[in-house]
């Protein structure tokens, strides 16, 4: 099953745009990318899938490597709101049964 | 338009003793899910219905661990007997369930968190 490997943490100061990265070298054909994330206390909530293109959406963008082995979330500009953890899914492309979370990568937003 | 229903939010019960996790989807949603999350880690899937039919339930631990969704709308998680390894957050999502699993977007409730004492 494939795999993805995040960085545990990172920081960024409020007002600045932040990219959160995602490798997932095993990724195959029909895996899709999601990126969901979870404040402190909650359910974690989607923030954007794609295949192959880049695409963008009102809470964030997601740009995806040519060969697809990695992936960027990209928040434009970062507020206090979005300090949380960020998880970067492959949903499985034979069964889209497994949804594997990992441990994501926990945002620090500075004032 | 509410979103994903659980309760209780938090339960606190000893070692051996039974404990039950409602949970209620956005209405109109078909796929449910439940997750458990350990502390500092993502959640793992436990069990995935598809209306009324468990369609993976291959992580759910079977000894101790049941579910059921009877009319396919919502679901009761229950643990019988708890153990110490327990102690965790329930998490129930659904999702419309009509563009595939590949696309289709989860929508989680905030969690029943389980204490084992």
């Amino acid at each position: 099953d494939a795999k993805t490997t995040q960085p545990n943490s990172m920081e960024s100061n409020e007002e600045e745009p932040v990219h959160l990265p995602c490798n997932h070298s095993t990724i195959s054909g029909t895996d899709y990318i999601h990126w969901y994330r979870q404040l402190p206390s909650q359910g974690p909530e989607y923030v954007i899938h794609g295949l192959t293109s880049n695409v963008n959406n009102r809470m964030a963008s997601l740009a995806i490597a040519e060969d697809r082995k990695s992936s960027t979330l990209i928040l434009h500009r970062a507020t206090l709101r979005d300090a949380a953890v960020y998880y970067c899914i492959l949903r499985d492309g034979d069964t889209g049964n497994q949804f594997y979370f990992g441990t994501g990568t926990s945002l620090t937003v500075i004032p | 338009e509410a979103g994903v229903v659980q309760s209780p939010r938090y339960k606190i019960i000893e070692k051996k003793q039974p404990v039950a996790f409602w949970c209620n989807p956005i209405s109109g949603h078909n796929t449910l899910y439940w997750y458990l999350q350990n502390l500092g880690q993502g959640p793992e899937l436990l069990i995935r219905y598809e209306n009324e039919e468990a369609v993976d339930d291959s992580q759910l631990p079977k000894d101790r661990f049941s579910a059921e969704r009877l009319k396919g709308v919502d679901s009761t998680l229950k643990i019988q007997p708890a153990e110490l390894g327990d102690s965790a957050v329930y998490l129930c999502a659904s999702s419309f369930g009509e563009t595939g699993p590949l696309t289709d977007t989860q929508y989680f409730g905030p969690g029943t968190r389980l204490t084992v004492l």
